[in-house]
């Protein structure tokens, strides 16, 4: 069965740094590709960023590009999102999801069930 | 900017069918699949369509999806209350550097 198990979210000041982690297990991790969503109190889902299987291609939503870094451990079946310079519009549920194969421009197949940040003074 | 646009609402009785739309600017919809995502209150996504029209398993065949040109539908027939919840569109815009675009979401509602 697959399970993503996310972890790392909390209180925040604007500025501050958090780091998600996401467990995966389940599945063949190093090979599938995997991604953040997120989803802002009272607004839709947001993709965030994403990493292909082998960590050679990464992709960001333009509004965290140069705040926020996705990277993966394959040897512990897990993905992390490194979010620097916070803002008050990051706070959000933030989703870890499976893509279907290899490369990030594939469907996600499997989500976890979240972790909020909230970023707040 | 790079859109997919879906109605705000929908509405159905027990065992109606409806449909939400997608539709949207980005470039590459044309040739990229569309997939549709299920949110229901206090749960996790649930992939619901992939690749415009393949349910994956253990989805019940009530739901179905289709793609022509740059829109694309979600049907659900024989509407359950368990259906009440939000259900939104996903496509991946190949213009700049690659993004997964989602429409805003449409909050289906059992009446």
């Amino acid at each position: 069965e697959v399970q993503l198990l996310e972890s790392g979210g909390g209180f925040v000041q604007p500025g501050g740094s958090l780091r998600l982690s996401c467990a995966a297990s389940g599945f063949s991790f190093s090979s599938y590709a995997m991604s953040w969503v997120r989803k802002a109190p009272g607004k839709g889902l947001e993709w965030v960023s994403g990493i292909n299987s082998n960590s050679g291609r990464t992709y960001y939503a333009d509004s965290v590009k140069g705040r926020f870094t996705i990277s993966r451990d394959n040897s512990k079946n897990t993905v992390f999102l490194q979010m620097n310079n916070l803002r008050a519009d990051d706070t959000a549920m933030y989703y870890c999801a499976k893509q279907d194969t290899a490369a990030v421009q594939f469907p996600f197949d499997f989500w976890g069930q979240g972790t909020l940040v909230t970023v707040s003074a | 900017q790079s859109m997919l646009i879906q109605p705000p609402s929908a509405s159905g009785t027990p065992g109606q069918r409806v449909t939400i739309s997608c539709s949207g600017n980005i470039s590459s919809l044309g040739t990229n699949p569309v997939n549709w995502y299920q949110h229901l209150p206090g749960s996790a996504p649930k992939h619901l369509i992939y690749r415009s029209n393949q349910r994956p398993s253990g989805v019940p065949d009530r739901f179905s999806g289709s793609k022509s040109g740059t829109s694309a539908s979600l049907a659900i027939s024989g509407l359950q209350s368990e259906d009440e919840g939000d259900y939104y569109c996903a496509a991946w815009d190949d213009s700049l550097n690659g993004r997964w675009v989602f429409g805003g979401g449409t909050k289906l509602t059992v009446l």
